[in-house]
């Protein structure tokens, strides 16, 4: 696609529910990147993909976080048993290379109640 | 572990004015990349500048240009002739420059540009 697509926009969920989000970068991009945005905050780092190499998964919160990339393309970034404090909007960029020319989608609203 | 400060929460100027955003980061690396991000209402990042740090010279881009101070970890950014389509939140973000995937942002400015 032209862009970075991201579903769904909005997400809103009960405590407890597992939620599934994903990213479809753009087309020949190798990296890939999950960030999250808290209310009023910059973004915090959660998960890399490059290419075929294991992922850097150093931001990811806690356990109950996971992601993965299937073939090289989509990602998706999975919670389980949502907490209210996982309340943010999660976004995704890819990249041709590492860390260059970033491209960012519009994220997805997580909304826990 | 890098830190990026932004003091400034919100900032308001006239249209066709400049308005100045401050940034200042913390870090022991010596060879680094800074940028600055737009995200309006849409949530979309906007790369709007970027800056390599054993660069001396400021990144410039059309109405946008950076005021870089290696030695005071400084990056402002300075919009020129405002609009009202600059109207975002700003964010202020680096990078090492051997593991560039990893972008730490500070907390935003949210520029509002006034008829």
């Amino acid at each position: 696609g032209a862009g970075v697509s991201q579903s769904p926009s909005n997400k809103v969920t009960e405590k407890g529910k597992d939620v599934e989000l994903r990213c479809d970068p753009i087309s020949g991009h190798t990296a890939l990147y999950w960030y999250r945005q808290s209310l009023g905050q910059g973004l915090e780092f959660l998960i890399y993909f490059q290419g075929n190499s294991a992922p850097d998964k150093s931001g990811l919160p806690s356990d109950r976080f996971s992601a993965e990339r299937t073939g090289g393309s989509v990602s998706t970034l999975t919670i389980q048993r949502t907490q209210q404090e996982d309340s943010a909007v999660y976004l995704c960029a890819s990249s041709p290379s590492q860390g260059y020319g970033y491209t960012f989608g519009s994220g997805t609203r997580l909304t826990v109640v | 572990a890098q830190t990026v400060t932004q003091s400034q929460p919100e900032m308001s100027v006239q249209e066709a004015e400049t308005v100045t955003l401050s940034c200042t980061y913390d870090t022991s690396e010596n060879n680094y990349y800074l940028f600055w991000y737009k995200q309006p209402p849409s949530r979309q990042m906007i790369l709007v500048i970027r800056q390599e740090a054993y660069k001396q010279q400021n990144a410039t881009e059309n109405r946008f240009s950076v005021n870089f101070q290696k030695a005071a970890k400084s990056f402002s950014l300075k919009i020129s002739d405002s609009q009202l389509g600059d109207t975002a939140m700003y964010f202020c973000a680096f990078s090492p420059y051997n593991n560039d995937y990893k972008l730490s942002f500070g907390a935003g400015t949210t520029v509002t540009v006034r008829a």
